[in-house]
């Protein structure tokens, strides 16, 4: 496609219950990133992917939160027994090459913990 | 702590005058980004510096880098009603494969 998508675009989910963000990086992109936002606030960086490399989890909140990336491609963000304070935007965004070169950002997924 | 704070938090202005919006980091860097962000989705890439650059030009958009200050501004000139939304600086530690945002900056434009 032509740039980042993510779905669902919005989230409703009820505490405790376990929610997966889906992100389609650009094609031939090797690098992907997870951020979280809060309203008003900056960006929280939570998982760094980058080609076959171990990714870079440093920013995970708890072990509640969890990313993969299959096939170098597609990456799915599982929070599980999710909490109020889990309520934000996640926003993934992707990039060409070695370094940390341009981000380009999908619409982001509005998750609602109630 | 954020390696990047936007200043100010806020701008008002009116449509074609000039905005001003500062960023200071903490780190050594390889580069520094500007994004804006509309309506609290995705943030779109405006403009990259690199530490070796002390200014760069993209339309209206200019933009300065001072190492030595460990700080960076973003003007924008002409502003148009369109320009309104939010900016961010984001600035990669040496070493490290990631950008570290700021809080970002509100500007608003009164037509």
């Amino acid at each position: 496609g032509a740039g980042v998508s993510q779905s669902p675009s919005n989230k409703v989910t009820e505490k405790g219950k376990d929610v997966e963000l889906r992100c389609d990086p650009i094609s031939g992109h090797t690098a992907l990133y997870w951020y979280r936002q809060s309203l008003g606030q900056g960006l929280e960086f939570l998982i760094y992917f980058q080609g076959n490399s171990a990714p870079d989890k440093s920013g995970l909140p708890s072990d509640r939160f969890s990313a993969e990336r299959t096939g170098g491609s597609v990456s799915t963000l599982t929070i599980q027994r999710t909490q109020q304070e889990d309520s934000a935007v996640y926003l993934c965004a992707s990039s060409a090459g070695i370094g940390v070169g341009a981000q380009y950002f999908g619409p982001g997924t509005r998750l609602l913990v109630l | 702590s954020q390696q990047g704070e936007e200043d100010p938090q806020a701008l008002s202005i009116q449509e074609g005058e000039n905005a001003t919006m500062n960023c200071s980091y903490k780190t050594s860097i390889n580069n520094l980004q500007w994004y804006r962000q509309n309506s609290g989705r995705g943030l779109v890439h405006l403009i990259l510096i690199r530490s070796n650059e002390r200014e760069k030009h993209s339309g209206r958009l200019r933009v300065t880098l001072d190492t030595s200050k460990k700080s960076s501004s973003l003007l924008i000139t002409a502003s148009r009603a369109a320009d309104t939304a939010s900016y961010f600086c984001a600035t990669d530690a040496q070493g490290a494969q990631k950008l570290v945002f700021g809080q970002g900056t509100r500007l608003t434009i009164n037509p």
